[in-house]
């Protein structure tokens, strides 16, 4: 079975300073990895996405996420948070490897506030 | 170009009632997906389909039924509304998995 966790419900930073939000997962084969953010009274949004090749991933809005194989973790970062960032990211996972459902499973979401 | 459009974007049922949500997407998507969001649980699948005439059960699929008669087309229906079913819906499609969703701007479903 796949999962995801994201085990912070909020992470609160300044204006300018970087961020990271994490994530962990878990699959029995290969996984996709996605992060998508949501704003206010919207649908899902696609930021970036690991399939293969290099551990750093680069998004839209300058955002970047690292694969992390041996700690099983896609870390999203960016190294100078705008207000704007402000949203609710969700990071998800699909086990290429397994015989699960063919979808994503999605993490519960953190809630990013970025402080002017 | 439209992308993912669900219909209605809000909808208030009454314990009991049946209703369908629609999901239409113009982008020729193989798959297609319903979510449900609700705090603190991110989104939970409900049913989704990797193809035309196609479709298989999620992770809370009791209550919902889904069809996909038509490529573009995915219908969610609830047979007997229940509080538990307040949330908000969320419909994506898919042309491959690799390449990640699209999402609709969601359906907000209060049963009262």
């Amino acid at each position: 079975a796949q999962s995801v966790a994201q085990p912070e419900d909020q992470v609160n930073v300044a204006e300018g300073n970087p961020l990271t939000v994490k994530c962990t997962y878990s699959v029995s084969g290969n996984p996709y990895l996605f992060w998508y953010v949501q704003y206010p009274n919207r649908g899902l949004q696609f930021l970036l996405k690991y399939i293969t090749g290099d551990n750093l991933v680069k998004g839209s809005y300058g955002f970047e996420a690292e694969f992390n194989k041996s700690q099983t973790s896609f870390h999203l970062k960016k190294p100078s948070a705008l207000v704007s960032d402000s949203a609710l990211y969700f990071c998800a996972v699909r086990d290429i490897g397994g015989t699960g459902r063919r979808a994503l499973t999605f993490g519960s979401g953190t809630r990013l506030q970025v402080q002017p | 170009n439209a992308g993912v459009t669900q219909t209605p974007k809000f909808r208030v049922l009454k314990t009991g009632q049946s209703m369908t949500l629609l999901c239409a997407q113009d982008m020729n998507h193989e798959y297609m997906y319903w979510y449900r969001q609700d705090p603190g649980m991110g989104l939970r699948l409900i049913h989704y389909s990797v193809g035309e005439g196609t479709t298989a059960k999620g992770e809370v699929p009791d209550g919902y039924n889904v069809s996909r008669l038509k490529k573009q087309n995915f219908l969610l229906g609830l047979e007997s509304a229940a509080p538990s079913q307040t949330s908000v819906y969320f419909c994506a499609s898919a042309k491959r998995e690799i390449y990640g969703y699209t999402f609709g701007s969601g359906t907000r479903l209060t049963v009262v």
